[in-house]
């Protein structure tokens, strides 16, 4: 069966510093892997989603960035945070090849950012 | 840009009653997905609705897709506490991305 993980499932970073959250897929081949934040008590916004290793992209203008340098894992990176990145990080794969556009999405546990 | 709205944001209901989240999409849909987000966790895929006026059921749990494709309705018959939670909506933009909705915070009191 296919699993995810996803970690740290929290973190407390100061503003200014560096940011990698990693995300990596058991069980499947060339997943469709995505990147989501989640304010607090609010909608899922997509970040980042990539359809194979080294091709990603981006949805929202912003400090962070994304890679998959491998075909399961999935790395959401910023060089400098701010306050407003603050929020719930959740990684999801969906399956890739036929019937791709009608693939559930199957999300990690998540991790849970504050920004001081 | 696309947009997906749901109604109402929150909901409280008492156990046994009904409950009712409706999805409105500015774009008419290929597909809508719905899912479950518990307090705390992550979002669980529940259903995909993809034929025009759709309707599908899992146990107490019936939903619709509408005619137009444009909006959908997750109705839950005899709330349980263990229907707590955040229900979405997510509508298909392209072929890899989904947009999702705002979502509705549904509490139920024993």
């Amino acid at each position: 069966s296919q699993t995810i993980h996803q970690w740290p499932a929290t973190l407390v970073q100061p503003v200014g510093s560096p940011l990698s959250l990693e995300c990596t897929v058991e069980g499947t081949s060339n997943p469709n892997l995505y990147w989501y934040r989640q304010a607090a008590g609010r909608g899922l916004q997509l970040l980042f989603y990539s359809v194979g290793i080294g091709q990603i992209s981006s949805e929202v203008p912003q400090n962070l960035s994304a890679s998959r340098p491998q075909d399961r894992q999935f790395i959401l990176s910023s060089k400098k945070l701010l306050l407003s990145d603050s929020g719930f990080y959740l990684c999801a794969w969906s399956r890739s090849g036929f019937d791709v556009s009608n693939q559930p999405q199957h999300f990690g546990d998540g991790t849970r950012l504050s920004i001081l | 840009g696309q947009q997906v709205m749901q109604i109402p944001q929150y909901q409280h209901v008492q156990e046994g009653e009904d409950f009712t989240t409706y999805c409105n999409s500015s774009t008419t849909l290929s597909n809508i997905q719905w899912y479950k987000q518990r307090p705390g966790g992550h979002p669980v895929f529940l259903i995909q609705l993809v034929k025009s006026g759709e309707v599908k059921k899992q146990k107490r749990l019936t939903f619709q897709f509408g005619e137009a494709k444009k909006n959908s309705s997750l109705h839950i018959t005899a709330t349980q506490t263990t229907d707590v939670g955040t229900y979405f909506c997510a509508g298909r933009s392209g072929t890899y991305k989904y947009i999702f909705g705002t979502g509705t915070r549904l509490k139920v009191l024993a």
